[in-house]
């Protein structure tokens, strides 16, 4: 299994530039998370999905939007980016809210 | 909804020595706890977790403690090891999908 995956791993967007985080996993996990994580800080929930064609806000869901079609893949898209969205992007599944979070590799975003 | 609270923020002990980090959470509705281990540049890791009806869970150096009434659990870690060194993140949730709340994390430093 390759578990969590997310590409790309490193971008450099313009402000106002748009872009789609990409993650997916192969464990068949109902649940998936997105989470952003600013320099030297925690993890802060950005949007979840309890399966597929369920969606719901976290902490800090503003400037972002999330899809989930299909079990596997739980895109992130930002639109008008800003220089407060350079950080770095973990997606993470897991069976339910109960169990274990495997996180992908994470993607680094520059905002400039 | 569910805050979670982490101390210190960093810790230095001597190798060989043990380390305790603490974590307090607001949501009596939360039922499990998990640890995190963070290294540099890598993504969150799953070290142990704990379930609202254990007190307390071991794996090998590594411990884990629960207080339902106090509204308190925590980390601990005897005979640190330099490959210990990481940001220890804390995690607090219930089964219904809408709190999964991380603490700040706290940077363990163990020096030879």
């Amino acid at each position: 299994n390759a578990g969590v995956t997310q590409t790309p791993k490193f971008r450099i967007l313009k402000i106002g530039q748009s872009m789609t985080l990409q993650c997916a996993q192969d464990m068949n996990h109902n649940y998936m998370y997105w989470y952003r994580q600013d320099p030297g800080m925690g993890l802060k929930l950005i949007y979840y999905s309890v399966g597929a064609g369920i969606t719901d806000k976290g902490e800090v869901p503003n400037g972002y939007n999330v899809s989930r079609s299909t079990t596997e893949d739980f895109p992130l898209r930002l639109e008008l980016a800003a220089p407060s969205q350079t950080s770095v992007y973990f997606c993470a599944s897991s069976w339910d809210n109960s169990y274990e979070q495997y996180f992908g590799p994470g993607t680094r975003l520059t905002v400039t | 909804g569910e805050n979670v609270e982490q101390h210190p923020s960093t810790l230095s002990v001597q190798e060989g020595d043990s380390a305790v980090i603490k974590c307090t959470y607001s949501d009596s509705a939360s039922n499990y706890f998990p640890w995190y281990k963070q290294e540099l540049g890598k993504r969150p890791q799953l070290i142990i977790d704990i379930r609202s009806n254990v007190g307390e869970k071991k794996d090998q150096r590594i411990a884990v403690t629960l207080n339902k009434t106090a509204k308190h659990f925590s980390l601990h870690i005897t005979e640190t090891q330099p490959e210990d060194s990481a940001v220890y993140f804390c995690a607090a949730s219930d089964n219904y999908g809408q709190n999964f709340v991380f603490g700040p994390g706290t940077r363990l430093s163990v020096l030879p």
